[in-house]
């Protein structure tokens, strides 16, 4: 049984170009949060989706972020115009259940804006 | 607000002492508790969690952790660490209702382990 995979692992993109990150949850999961890890700081999250719907986007930016997570197919975060400060570690987690269960994380994608 | 500290931002021990990372939490209900560890460059793995019950529990690598409700606390522990311990652990809370993996995450302790 797979683990949680996000690709690509790194992901280099100029100033003002866009940003794909896709990740495939578990086997049975159909819940899926995203997390962005800044250098030195802890993982920060952005949001929470279940099949075709976000359930929870508090944590995300207002402007050129958003994410999908369709019927079929990966979860989807994406970025727009990309700035320097986007950089940074994204981390896709899954679980079968939204409440009391465990969640499994991917392995990330390292996001660097030049 | 709700919020997880972690006091230590870095720790070295030598291989085979004992170690303890600490973790508070502000929430407003007694929360899900998580520990993780991260080694350099790879995602996150459950050290071990505390959903409810026995408030000293048992996770994978010979570590431990103690829920203390009147410290709000749950600091890891492990009786003697090996080299391959050396990593960054994250302490991490989580809702009781509706999604328990919207996780809040500590800043992170980062483990270097002596020969």
């Amino acid at each position: 049984n797979a683990g949680v995979m996000q690709n690509p692992r790194h992901l280099v993109r100029r100033r003002g170009q866009e940003a794909r990150l896709r990740c495939s949850p578990m086997k049975g999961h159909s819940h899926v949060y995203w997390y962005r890890q800044l250098p030195e700081e802890g993982l920060k999250f952005m949001v929470y989706l279940q099949k075709e719907n976000i359930i929870d986007e508090s944590g995300m930016p207002k402007e050129r972020f958003s994410a999908e997570f369709p019927k079929e197919g990966p979860s989807i975060l994406r970025i727009q115009q990309v700035v320097r400060g986007d950089s940074a570690a994204y981390f896709c987690a899954s679980s079968r259940q939204g409440a009391g269960t465990e969640a499994f994380f991917g392995q990330g994608t390292r996001l660097t804006v030049v | 607000a709700q919020s997880v500290t972690q006091p230590d931002i870095h720790i070295t021990v030598s291989e085979g002492a004992s170690l303890e990372l600490r973790c508070n939490y502000s929430y407003g209900a007694t929360p899900y508790l998580f520990w993780y560890v991260q080694s350099p460059g790879q995602g996150l793995q459950l050290l071990l969690k505390y959903f409810s019950g026995d408030t000293l529990v048992q996770g994978i690598k010979g570590f431990e952790a103690e829920f203390k409700r009147s410290q709000s606390s749950f600091n890891l522990r492990k009786p003697s660490v090996h080299w391959s311990d050396a990593a960054e652990y994250f302490c991490a809370v989580g809702g009781r209702g509706g999604a328990t993996n919207k996780l809040i995450f500590g800043t992170g302790t980062l483990l270097a382990v002596q020969p």
